[in-house]
């Protein structure tokens, strides 16, 4: 079992849907970060949190430390936001753990 | 201006040359990373240098060899290209160690062919 786990691994969406990305991790962190890998291969960090909740425009990043949950909500998707979404957990010693990612495709 | 800059872009050589990517960030930040993408999209980290100086180094073949001459550039040297060299190669940086809750900023990417 990974040490990082995404859920789904691919979606599918209609454009306007609500869109939820979930990551659990299975190691102690001191942040988790929400990457974006758009289809011509570039990565932008879109998040960085280690508590709470971060908002974006569209975008929504939850986590729950407790539970070693956290969640990247999209409301009112749209094709731009086609990508592969994924989550990076900062351990201790410099440790990074990815997630497998998760392939978003948004149709019009 | 570009924050973080790979070159080159693309790469295509033959098995058993070396061959080196370089990279450079103007954010004046202190750590700098190699990550390693597959053909199934798996993004691995390969090293990180912090103010020039090696911090993580996971299991990779001792053909990369990652050099900083300073802390605004980290090249990665491969000697003796393999076929499952294959990969996008990418570059990042964050304001200093990952671990200290810092957001990173990654280069284009280098997608290296060997054939």
């Amino acid at each position: 079992k990974n040490e990082v786990e995404q859920s789904p691994q691919n979606l599918t969406a209609q454009e306007g849907e609500f869109i939820t990305i979930n990551c659990s991790y299975s190691v102690g962190i001191s942040a988790l970060h929400w990457l974006q890998q758009h289809p011509g291969g570039g990565i932008v960090s879109l998040f960085m949190l280690s508590s709470g909740k971060k908002k974006h425009g569209r975008l929504i990043a939850t986590i729950n430390i407790q539970e070693k949950h956290s969640s990247l909500h999209i409301t009112a998707s749209h094709p731009r936001d086609s990508a592969v979404y994924i989550c990076v957990v900062s351990g201790g010693a410099q440790k990074l753990v990815f997630g497998q990612g998760t392939r978003l495709t948004i149709n019009p | 201006d570009t924050a973080v800059s790979q070159t080159p872009k693309y790469l295509v050589t033959q098995m058993g040359n070396d061959k080196s990517i370089k990279c450079e960030q103007n954010l004046g930040h202190d750590t700098m990373y190699w990550y390693k993408q597959d053909s199934k999209k798996f993004l691995k980290i390969m090293f990180s240098y912090n103010n020039k100086e090696l911090i993580i180094n996971e299991t990779v073949p001792n053909r990369f060899s990652p050099k900083s001459p300073d802390k605004a550039h980290l090249n990665l040297h491969i000697n003796s290209l393999e076929l499952g060299d294959s990969a996008v190669y990418f570059c990042a940086s964050s304001r200093n160690l990952a671990g200290a809750n810092n957001e990173q900023f990654f280069g284009p990417g280098t997608r290296l062919t060997v054939l």
